[in-house]
């Protein structure tokens, strides 16, 4: 059975702050790994998709990658109170071509100003 | 005009009752999903469907089935509605491109509640 586990949090941060959101899965050959922001009472929206080893830089977000250890995170500088949400992380496996994902419980993040 | 759309966003049902969620699509995506989210749980995928001839059953298909009426359209019935089936309905879309990083487009959410 695929796993992606994540901190339920709330993560709570100052405003200007890092914020560090981990993420780990079970399924060694998952290829895809997304990140989803889900303001309360709203649809997810993506915010960033990572495929390679490493990071992947995007604005005031970066994804990193790490498949040996298989965990995905994501980091938000420059915190703001706009960024407080529940951030959902997303596997996809690939297994038979059909790149269905696997979505986390989510981390909830709250930016104090 | 949203990409993905759903109809109703509200609904309050009793038991036993049968219940019909839409979803329409204006991005031209061949795959379609439903998920539902319960408070502090993640997105539960219910079925998808890759094409109209297509349907698969997701990890938490019981007690509903769906429809493929055409490329744009994917319903979600609950034949007799319980309590338990109370949570937030999302409706998405995706590309299926080959090779993965198949972004999923969300519908706004139907509210169901079952009394």
């Amino acid at each position: 059975q695929k796993e992606v586990e994540q901190n339920s949090g709330p993560l709570s941060v100052p405003e200007g702050a890092i914020a560090s959101l981990n993420c780990t899965y079970s399924d060694r050959g998952s290829q895809s790994f997304f990140w989803y922001r889900q303001y309360s009472g709203k649809s997810p929206e993506l915010i960033m998709s990572i495929y390679s080893n490493g990071d992947k830089e995007d604005g005031r977000f970066t994804a990193q990658l790490n498949k040996a250890s298989q965990y995905v995170s994501l980091l938000i500088r420059d915190s703001q109170p706009s960024d407080s949400a529940t951030y959902l992380c997303a596997v996809e496996d690939p297994s038979g071509g059909s790149y269905i994902p696997t979505f986390g419980r989510g981390t909830s993040l709250i930016v104090h100003p | 005009d949203a990409d993905v759309t759903q109809t109703p966003r509200n609904r309050i049902t009793k038991t036993g009752k049968r219940i019909m969620l839409e979803c329409s699509q204006t991005k031209g995506h061949d795959r379609m999903y439903w998920y539902r989210q319960d408070p502090g749980l993640g997105l539960q995928l219910i079925y998808y469907s890759f094409d109209v001839k297509d349907i698969n059953k997701g990890e938490i298909s019981d007690g509903y089935s769906v429809s493929r009426q055409a490329q744009a359209k994917f319903s979600l019935s609950l034949e007799s509605a319980i309590p338990n089936q109370t949570a937030l309905y999302f409706c998405a879309t995706s590309d299926g491109l080959a090779g993965g990083l198949n972004e999923q487009f969300f519908g706004p959410g139907t509210r169901l509640t079952v009394l």
